[in-house]
């Protein structure tokens, strides 16, 4: 099974100000077909989660522009420019190249 | 707008079985494939299976296989989960979701004497 480990497992942010999330995978999620299998979901307090970014760094239907990944074999990261209240929850990185699919432990984002 | 709302969930006995529906709308159900994906109280995601779109193709979480079952039935727009000889540890939230992209709000499963 393909590990993926995030960093830092908890973060408190100045709203307006940046964060990065880091992700790393045991093996590379680069496919045959030459695409990179790594997403990163939003989970807000109560709800389920919320795909951010597909394939590295596609911004997921009306997301906003603020969430950027980058990343590519086996390590990749996850930016939001400018943190606001409404990004606070639990982020997750999840390997989606091979079965089983395996998830980050989650990253807890909190506003100062 | 795409819809997933998942249904089934309850308390069950440690070894008991339950049968859990995802009923899918606004998207042609049966072009994607589905997942269900599992969140124990406070604890992080876990994926559990996978079918593909016609349903040819299934896959299990090794700590699932042989006693869960993942259907679909596409006449229906519908998902299916079921779960056999269920553990305490089992105990979370199911979530159904359309590829990556589209997650239901998810049903509670409760395994407890």
């Amino acid at each position: 099974d393909i590990v993926m480990t995030q960093t830092p497992l908890s973060l408190s942010v100045t709203p307006g100000q940046p964060a990065s999330i880091s992700c790393k995978s045991s093996q590379s999620l680069l496919h045959t077909d030459g695409k990179t299998y790594l997403c990163w979901f939003l989970q807000k307090p109560g709800q389920p989660p919320q795909l951010l970014i597909h394939e590295v760094s596609n911004r997921f239907s009306g997301v906003s522009d603020r969430f950027s990944g980058s990343g590519s074999g086996t390590d990749f990261t996850l930016k939001i420019s400018r943190v606001e209240a409404e990004d606070v929850g639990v982020y997750y990185c999840m390997q989606n190249i091979q079965v089983p699919r395996t998830f980050g432990q989650g990253t807890q984002v909190e506003i100062k | 707008e795409v819809q997933l709302v998942e249904s089934g969930g309850g308390l069950v006995q440690p070894g008991g079985s339950l049968r859990l529906s995802c009923a899918a709308s606004g998207f042609m159900f049966s072009n994607f494939s589905m997942n269900w994906v599992r969140q124990a109280p406070g604890k992080g995601l876990e994926w559990v299976s996978y079918i593909s779109a016609s349903g040819s193709a299934v896959y299990y979480a090794d700590s699932v296989r042989g006693r869960f079952t993942i259907s679909r039935d596409n006449a229906k727009n519908s998902l299916y989960l079921q779960m056999n000889s269920l553990r305490a540890e089992e105990t979370a939230v199911y979530y159904c979701a359309r590829g990556t992209s589209y997650w239901g709000q998810g049903t509670l499963v409760t395994v407890s004497s």
